[in-house]
């Protein structure tokens, strides 16, 4: 079974701070995936990558499949990102995904 | 497009009681999934489907049991529902990848909070 550690699992932080969550795991994937939860509960996917980087608009997400960490950064944060980040890694395959807790983030105005 | 959608989004059991919970997309996606979100822990795998006809087990499979009997519907059924099945379930669909990763972002729905009395 894949083990998933996200840090930090809390985060506040000021509107415009740039912002880092990380995500380590023990098993090696095909893919990871970051999702993020709004308040509301529902989860909306914001990347899946199996190497590299990729960036969508302020968001940005590493991996690095050799050492089995991915991070999400955000920059120019603001209060509207506040939510709670999970990182997902994927053997490849069908059978879903392996979650961490999440990061719960909360940027104050 | 609604996507995916789970119905009902609230409900409220007694110990012993069953129900089925519905999800549905509409984006022709082969892949579709079961997950339940408890505190304090991350969302985990009940059961899965790569196609219409086809169910497996997830991680947490005990007590629940799924059909696919369409392709754009999967149903979760509890049978004899138990205070430790209160949770938040979701619904996700997701297309097969050409190479790998073999499957592609998973899209989901709302969920459904259950509460087992």
């Amino acid at each position: 079974k894949n083990e998933v550690e996200q840090s930090p699992q809390n985060l506040t932080a000021q509107e415009g701070e740039f912002i880092t969550i990380n995500c380590s795991y023990s098993v090696g994937i095909s893919a990871l995936h970051w999702l993020q939860q709004h308040p509301g509960g529902g989860i909306v996917s914001l990347f899946m990558l199996s190497s590299g980087k990729k960036k969508h608009g302020r968001l940005i997400a590493t991996i690095n499949i050799q050492e089995k960490h991915s991070s999400l950064h955000i920059t120019a944060s603001h209060p509207r990102d506040s939510a709670v980040y999970i990182c997902a890694p994927s053997g490849g395959g069908a059978d879903g995904l392996t979650f961490g807790k999440g990061t719960h983030l909360i940027i104050q105005p | 497009n609604a996507g995916v959608t789970q119905t009902p989004k609230f409900r409220v059991l007694k110990t012993g009681q069953s129900m089925t919970l519905l999800c549905a997309q509409d984006m022709n996606h082969e892949y579709m999934y079961w997950y339940r979100q408890d505190p304090g822990m991350g969302l985990r795998l009940i059961h899965y489907s790569v196609g219409e006809g086809t169910t497996a087990k997830g991680e947490v499979p005990d007590g629940y049991n799924v059909s696919r009997l369409k392709k754009q519907n999967f149903l979760l059924g509890l049978e004899s529902a138990a205070p430790s099945q209160t949770s938040v379930y979701f619904c996700a669909s997701s297309q097969p990848g050409l190479a790998l990763p073999l499957a592609r972002e998973q899209f989901f729905g709302p969920g459904t909070r259950l509460t087992v009395l």
